[in-house]
C-alpha cells in the first residue's frame, strides 16, 4: 500500500527491554521524523532524518536511537525502555520541495 | 525556541455555525505553517499547508490564513458539521538551511465539538 505505515500498532513491554518501532514510507520522501504525543505536552520531535545515513536530534532524544540505512525506512529504538517512554509514537515524512508532513497511524507503546 | 499556542483549547458549537480557530507563534522566521486534524485514537491528517510567502490557503469549507509579521494563523471552518468534530492542531515549520529543515513545532490543539 502506498503511504506511510508503522508497526507494531500496539506494544506492551517491560522496563529495561529494548524495543524497536518501525516506520516505512513509499513516497521516497527525503525527510522523515519521529514524534511522541503525550497529554499535557502535545507532539514533540524526537529525531529526524534528512536522507539516508543523515539523522539529527529533536527536542526529546534521550533514551532513543535511530538509523536510516534506506530512504524508505526509519526505525526508532528504545535501548532500555522506561515508564516515562509510555506514549503514542508517530512517524512522518515530507518531500524536499513543499515540506508538507504526512503522518503514519501511530504506535501506542506501554512500558510496564 | 519556537512556541506555538492555540486558542481556544476547546470549542463547542451547534451545527451550521462558522467558526475560527486561532494559532500564534513566537518566532516569525517560519518556513511554513501546517494545520492538521486528529480524530480520537488516530493519526494526524494534513488539512492545509501555507508557505511563508503565502497569505492563505483554501480547501472546501476550510480557509487558513497566515500573518508572519504578527505571528498568527487562523483556520476558518464554514458551515460546521458534526463530522468536523476532532482536535485541530497547528504546527510551525522551521526555516530553511542546515539540519533544521522542515522541523515542525506543534500547538496543544483545539478540541472542536459540533453538535446536531
Amino acid at each position: 500500500d502506498a503511504g506511510i505505515t508503522q508497526s507494531p500498532r500496539y506494544k506492551i513491554t517491560e522496563t529495561g527491554r529494548q524495543v524497536t518501532l518501525m516506520c516505512h514510507q513509499t513516497w521516497s520522501h527525503s525527510y522523515m521524523f519521529w514524534y511522541r504525543q503525550d497529554l499535557g505536552h502535545g507532539l514533540r520531535l524526537i529525531y529526524y532524518s534528512a536522507a539516508a545515513d543523515i539523522t539529527d536530534k529533536g527536542e526529546v532524544p534521550d533514551g532513543y536511537v535511530v538509523s536510516r540505512s534506506k530512504t524508505e525506512n526509519f526505525p526508532l529504538t528504545l535501548e532500555s525502555a522506561t515508564r516515562s517512554q509510555t506514549s503514542v509514537y508517530f512517524c512522518a515524512s515530507s518531500a524536499t520541495g513543499t515540506r508538507e508532513q504526512y503522518f503514519g497511524p501511530g504506535t501506542r507503546l506501554t512500558v510496564t | 525556541k519556537q512556541e506555538v499556542t492555540q486558542i481556544p483549547a476547546a470549542l463547542s458549537v451547534p451545527e451550521g455555525e462558522n467558526l475560527v480557530l486561532n494559532c500564534s507563534f513566537t518566532d516569525s522566521a517560519i518556513y511554513n505553517l501546517q494545520w492538521f486534524r486528529q480524530d480520537p485514537g488516530k493519526g494526524l491528517t494534513s488539512l492545509l499547508l501555507i508557505q511563508s510567502s503565502q497569505r492563505e490557503q483554501t480547501s472546501g469549507r476550510l480557509n487558513a490564513s497566515l500573518d508572519k509579521s504578527s505571528g498568527r494563523s487562523t483556520l476558518y471552518i464554514a458551515a460546521s458539521q458534526p463530522g468536523d468534530s476532532a482536535t485541530y492542531l497547528c504546527a510551525a515549520g522551521s526555516g530553511a538551511g542546515g539540519t533544521s529543515y522542515g522541523k515542525l513545532t506543534f500547538g496543544q490543539g483545539t478540541i472542536l465539538t459540533v453538535h446536531p
